[in-house]
């Protein structure tokens, strides 16, 4: 079945630095979709992206939809310790099929 | 404005046991979406309902079934239970253009954390 490899798992950074992960497939995507989650919450929508080339900012994340469909990429600038989460990227092959989740990158900010 | 909501938070059952997990959606959304998320994972689909029927099904067995009310909150039913259904069920809501084509752009609830012993 369809699958999304994030990278990296997890990340120690100091606070202030930029974050960057990414998200490739071995399909094609027309939506990528990123998520936040916090322990014990459900995930919370940070950008979503419809359209090849798409680069969308929300705050200090910007996130890109790859030109070649099958990857996505989230920066964060300037972390702090609120950025602490998981970060999921999703897709979907159009936006009525079903949405599929990367397992995720674990951010920990060092004191 | 509410969020979705989901009931209850934590749940333990016995295996061969049968759980019924509730779901209200964001106000003004229309389509229900199930995830499963195990520990360490990202959430897995199960299915999603719309118009109160089942319009996609993720890889799921039939153990696994749904229902939506007319007022768009749903349920999830998994019957039998297995040491393996322990996880994090979360319940997303998003709206369906009038077309019938639905906004990816998924609102997820708090879950509920499902314990299998």
């Amino acid at each position: 079945g369809q699958q999304l490899n994030q990278s990296p798992q997890s990340m120690f950074i100091q606070e202030g630095e930029d974050v960057s992960m990414n998200c490739t497939s071995s399909s094609i995507f027309n939506t990528w979709l990123w998520y936040k989650q916090d322990p014990g919450e459900g995930p919370v929508l940070l950008i979503a992206l419809y359209k090849a080339g798409e680069l969308t900012s929300n705050g200090r994340l910007t996130a890109q939809f790859g030109i070649t469909r099958k990857d996505s990429f989230l920066n964060i600038s300037a972390s702090i310790p609120s950025d602490v989460g998981i970060y999921f990227c999703a897709g979907a092959r159009s936006r009525d099929d079903k949405i599929i989740f990367g397992k995720g990158t674990r951010l920990h900010i060092l004191p | 404005d509410a969020g979705v909501t989901q009931s209850p938070t934590h749940l333990i059952k016995t295996r061969g046991q049968q759980v019924t997990l509730r779901c209200s959606p964001k106000s003004g959304h229309d389509t229900v979406s199930w995830y499963q998320q195990a520990l360490g994972q990202g959430p897995q689909f199960i299915f999603q309902y719309y118009e109160e029927e089942e319009r996609q099904r993720g890889n799921f067995p039939d153990r696994f079934s749904g229902h939506q009310f007319p007022n768009y909150s749903s349920e999830l039913n998994v019957n039998a239970l297995l040491l393996g259904d322990s996880a994090l069920y979360l319940c997303a809501s998003s709206s369906t253009w009038t077309s019938g084509i639905s906004y990816n752009e998924q609102f997820f609830g708090p879950g509920t954390r499902l314990t299998v012993l």
